[in-house]
């Protein structure tokens, strides 16, 4: 069964302080796909970052980067210098390429206060 | 190219009225997936609907919940005799195709509804 879990359920930081948000997932496929999403108080969803199970670089994006180790079944999301406009939940989610669509398995949220 | 619309943005019923929330995909998209957010917590799938088609409805309650992609218009997510347990942002997104690679679903800014 998949499953994605973000043990953290609120996080608060100093401006300019550097935060890292962990997501572990579980999936028994070989073939996947590990997003994640900001929610900012407005309430739509952003589109963060999309990897597939083969790739495990890490990726950075300015201010943002992601560290994918398929060993331990993680994906952490990390902010450098957070800024106030961080504040937002994110979303770790899941999806399965080897069903035959995406149905996309969100974990429950971490909420970040960045605090000037 | 618009992205995925929804409406209304924000949605008012009394308790055993009807809801009904509407997602037009973006253009070239023919998948669409309902997700719904309840209060404090992480988006849950509902639907995955092609065209006149629900393909997987595995996260629809059993009861007075209903939904269909025609093949002229939008999607529409029924709710009928509503309770207040149905308030909740619903999620539309849609993708470009079903295939194994996983193309990105692409979210619309969601449905709140409130039931009083």
């Amino acid at each position: 069964a998949q499953k994605v879990t973000q043990a953290q359920t609120e996080i608060s930081v100093v401006e300019k302080e550097d935060v890292t948000l962990d997501c572990v997932y579980e999936t028994r496929d070989t073939t996947y796909y590990l997003f994640w999403y900001k929610q900012p108080p407005s309430g739509e969803l952003v589109f963060l970052i999309r990897r597939n199970s083969f790739d495990e670089q890490n990726e950075i994006s300015g201010r943002y980067s992601w560290n994918f180790q398929k060993s331990t079944s993680s994906f952490n999301f990390t902010i450098t210098a957070s800024q106030v406009v961080d504040s937002a939940v994110y979303f770790c989610a899941l999806s399965e390429a080897e069903t035959s669509y995406d149905k996309v398995i969100f974990g429950p949220g971490t909420s970040l206060s960045v605090i000037p | 190219n618009a992205g995925v619309m929804q409406n209304p943005r924000h949605l008012v019923r009394r308790r055993g009225q009807e809801a009904r929330l509407r997602c037009s995909p973006m253009k070239g998209h023919s998948h669409v997936y309902w997700y719904r957010q309840l209060p404090e917590e992480g988006l849950k799938f509902m639907v995955y609907l092609q065209k006149e088609n629900i393909i997987d409805e595995s996260g629809m309650p059993k009861e007075r919940f209903s939904a269909e992609f025609p093949k002229e218009g939008p999607s529409i997510l029924r709710i009928q005799q509503v309770v207040r347990g149905d308030s909740a942002a619903y999620f539309c997104a849609s993708s470009v195709t079903e295939s194994s690679t996983s193309y990105e679903q692409y979210f619309g800014p969601g449905t709140r509804l409130t039931v009083t």
